[in-house]
């Protein structure tokens, strides 16, 4: 069974630029969820899609937003970056039931200069 | 807001022996809780999941559960130098988001 899949594995941008993150999660689950962890720093919730709707999104500001299109997969944008935007940009998927475990992809390193 | 809590560490151990790590947390109707391990710069990776009270073996590790005392364990036998990496609390909020703690950092010393 492939696990959840995200690209590019690294992404370098200067400041004020965008950023398009993607993630394909494992076949079978519908919930797409996105976590920032910055150097040394822990997960930070991001945004949680289900069925294609945005359920949850976490203490950001909104030049960070996403979608989950009809097969799941499910896509990050952050617009005007800024240098403190560079971390490790985590999604992770899950069954969509309440207890279901998260499971992560390798995330996408993104570096902004 | 529901939190996990966790010691930052570093935990070191010899090989061989037991690495105790814990986790407490706020929200006493939590129903569900999941260790993770992560290598540095690397993701966090499933290693064990408790929903009941009492402890659940899976090989070489070993999750406990309090509900009573708000207390989650993970204890790790025979840990291996391999085993070297920060360890991930976990457990669901009701906006159905994984709230993690900080993690505790192993160090296995051979």
């Amino acid at each position: 069974e492939a696990g959840v899949t995200q690209s590019p594995t690294h992404l370098i941008k200067t400041r004020g630029q965008q950023a398009t993150l993607r993630c394909s999660p494992i076949s079978g689950h519908t919930s797409v969820y996105w976590y920032q962890q910055a150097l040394g720093l822990g997960l930070q919730f991001l945004l949680w899609y289900d069925e294609g709707e945005e359920r949850n999104r976490g203490n950001f500001p909104p030049r960070f937003s996403g979608r989950q299109f009809p097969n799941y997969s499910s896509e990050l944008n952050v617009n005007a970056l800024e240098l403190e935007d560079s971390a490790l940009y985590l999604c992770a998927s899950s069954q969509g039931q309440n207890n279901s475990p998260l499971h992560f992809g390798n995330g996408t390193r993104l570096t902004v200069t | 807001q529901k939190e996990v809590e966790q010691n930052s560490g570093p935990l070191s151990v010899p090989e061989g022996a037991i690495a105790s790590l814990n986790c407490t947390y706020s929200d006493r109707g939590s129903q569900s809780f999941f260790w993770y391990r992560q290598y540095s710069g690397k993701s966090p990776e499933l290693i064990m999941f408790i929903y009941s009270n009492g402890d659940k073996e899976d090989g070489r590790f070993t999750a406990q559960l309090n509900k009573a005392s708000q207390y989650v364990s993970l204890l790790i036998r025979d840990s291996q130098p391999s085993d070297s990496a920060t360890y991930l609390c976990a457990s669901p909020d009701q906006g159905g988001k994984l709230i993690f703690g900080q993690g505790t950092e192993l160090s296995v010393k051979p």
